[in-house]
């Protein structure tokens, strides 16, 4: 079966450095979404992109947030610096189209503590 | 905008027993769909169903099936004769476009259900 597959599967980390996650998704798939998820805040959009071009990042905090997708295969989210109140579970997930009837498919998440 | 609320935090019930999640959405969209999604203690999300707006045929599949009533804005989901291995967090979804070609699949703050054996 297709799966999204996200690296690290967990990261730990110091307050003030950089993180990087990854996302490989469903091979055809042209849309790549980021979402964060919080005890508190539940899951939330961080970016989406269609066709590797980035659509909404509103969610996103831009001063130490980025999401890029170097191409079709990879989508990355990087934090510099990061903070403790970073620390939550990223997924990734991708659609084939990006019609509101698709259902998406999601990644294992990378579980990432800030200390 | 967009918005769902799923009002049942955690529910816990004992294998066999019928469980109902429920789910109350808002939109300004005329038609949309509606989406339920499992997260199991693996952790990734699954999708389970999907429902759209203009047809309020409710429909059984398996042991899962789902009322959806477009008057009172509900999506509520059933599990016929619960099993340990439904025990998971389960979201409602809705999607919708923003602007600029965007797209936002709005969740739900999720309930977590546990069955007990």
């Amino acid at each position: 079966d297709a799966r999204v597959t996200q690296t690290p599967r967990d990261k730990v980390t110091e307050m003030g450095q950089e993180v990087t996650m990854r996302c490989q998704p469903i091979l055809g798939h042209n849309t790549v979404f980021w979402y964060r998820q919080t005890m508190m805040q539940g899951l939330e959009l961080l970016a989406y992109f269609r066709n590797r071009a980035p659509l909404d990042d509103s969610g996103m905090p831009k001063d130490r947030f980025s999401a890029e997708m170097p191409d079709a295969t990879l989508a990355t989210l990087k934090i510099q610096p990061s903070e403790p109140r970073d620390s939550a579970v990223y997924f990734c997930a991708s659609g084939p189209q990006g019609s509101t009837n698709e259902k998406l498919f999601f990644g294992s998440g990378t579980q990432l503590s800030v200390l | 905008a967009q918005k769902v609320t799923q009002a049942q935090t955690e529910i816990s019930v004992v294998e066999k027993e019928d469980v109902t999640l429920d789910c109350v959405y808002e939109t300004r969209d005329t038609t949309y769909y509606l989406f339920w999604y499992k997260q199991p203690p693996s952790g990734e999300l699954v999708f389970l169903i999907r429902r759209n707006s203009f047809d309020e045929q409710n429909e059984i599949s398996g042991r899962y099936s789902w009322n959806f009533q477009k008057s009172t804005s509900s999506f509520n989901f059933t599990i016929t004769a619960s099993q340990v291995v439904d025990s998971a967090v389960y979201f409602c979804a809705l999607p919708s476009y923003s602007g600029a070609g965007s797209y936002q699949l709005t969740f739900g703050k999720g309930t977590k259900l546990s069955v007990i054996p």
